[in-house]
């Protein structure tokens, strides 16, 4: 149990194309999807805390016309790099909370690497 | 703010060597503490998690963590390390509804 699944896996887009990442609770309900960012070797940093059904919440420093989030279900969350540029480069990833045990423990999807050329 | 300190930055050890490595966080109130691993090519997984209760967290595949809350402290260890242990690990504090990672430990087991 417990599976959060990304896709793509790994993209490359132009510089000034948008890219799309989707994140999915396989099988259970989370109304609370977390984005992070992962450079090499270095921690993740949280971007945004996603709700379902309400506007994301975004970190200090984290553009949010820039990187679009969007919670439509209890199953979906979906970041949008908006005009994407080589400097956001990087390993995104998502984390569910399972609406039944509470977000402090969260699950992690398999990530997405973006490489902006 | 609150902040998650690894200074282990990278660990290597040979097989059946024990292990700890060290986590320290700066929030004084009541927190949830976590160790993920990262497997190279995977993604992160629960190690184990401390919420309150015994200091002392077993965790899968042979991990402990004891939290000692006068020294802010959450060390993760393992008496005999396996090769397989070969991972990217963090600690993590939740508070105030977000998890905040440490910088991580890479950790290379050489048979």
């Amino acid at each position: 149990g417990a599976v959060v699944s990304q896709h793509p896996s790994w993209v490359i887009c132009k510089s000034g194309t948008s890219v799309k990442i989707e994140c999915r609770s396989l099988d259970f309900q989370a109304t609370t999807m977390f984005w992070y960012r992962q450079f090499p070797k270095q921690s993740l940093m949280l971007m945004a805390t996603s709700n379902e059904g309400s506007k994301a919440t975004y970190e200090q420093g984290v553009e949010k016309d820039k990187f679009l989030i969007n919670h439509a279900s209890l199953t979906l969350s979906t970041l949008t790099v908006t005009s994407a540029h080589p400097e956001d480069s990087s390993f995104y990833i998502c984390s569910a909370g399972d609406w039944n045990i509470g977000t402090d423990t969260q699950y992690f999807g398999p990530g997405t690497r973006l490489t902006v050329l | 703010a609150q902040s998650v300190s690894q200074h282990n930055h990278h660990v290597i050890l040979s097989e059946a060597a024990s292990l700890e490595l060290g986590c320290n966080y700066s929030y004084g109130g009541t927190v949830n503490l976590f160790w993920y691993v990262q497997y190279p090519g995977q993604h992160l997984q629960l190690l184990l998690k401390y919420f309150s209760g015994d200091p002392l967290v077993k965790g899968i595949k042979g991990f402990e963590a004891e939290f000692i809350k006068s020294k802010f402290s959450f060390n993760l260890r393992k008496p005999s390390v396996q090769w397989s242990d070969t991972a990217e690990y963090f600690c993590a504090v939740y508070n105030t509804d977000k998890l905040i990672f440490g910088t991580g430990t890479r950790l290379q087991v050489f048979p």
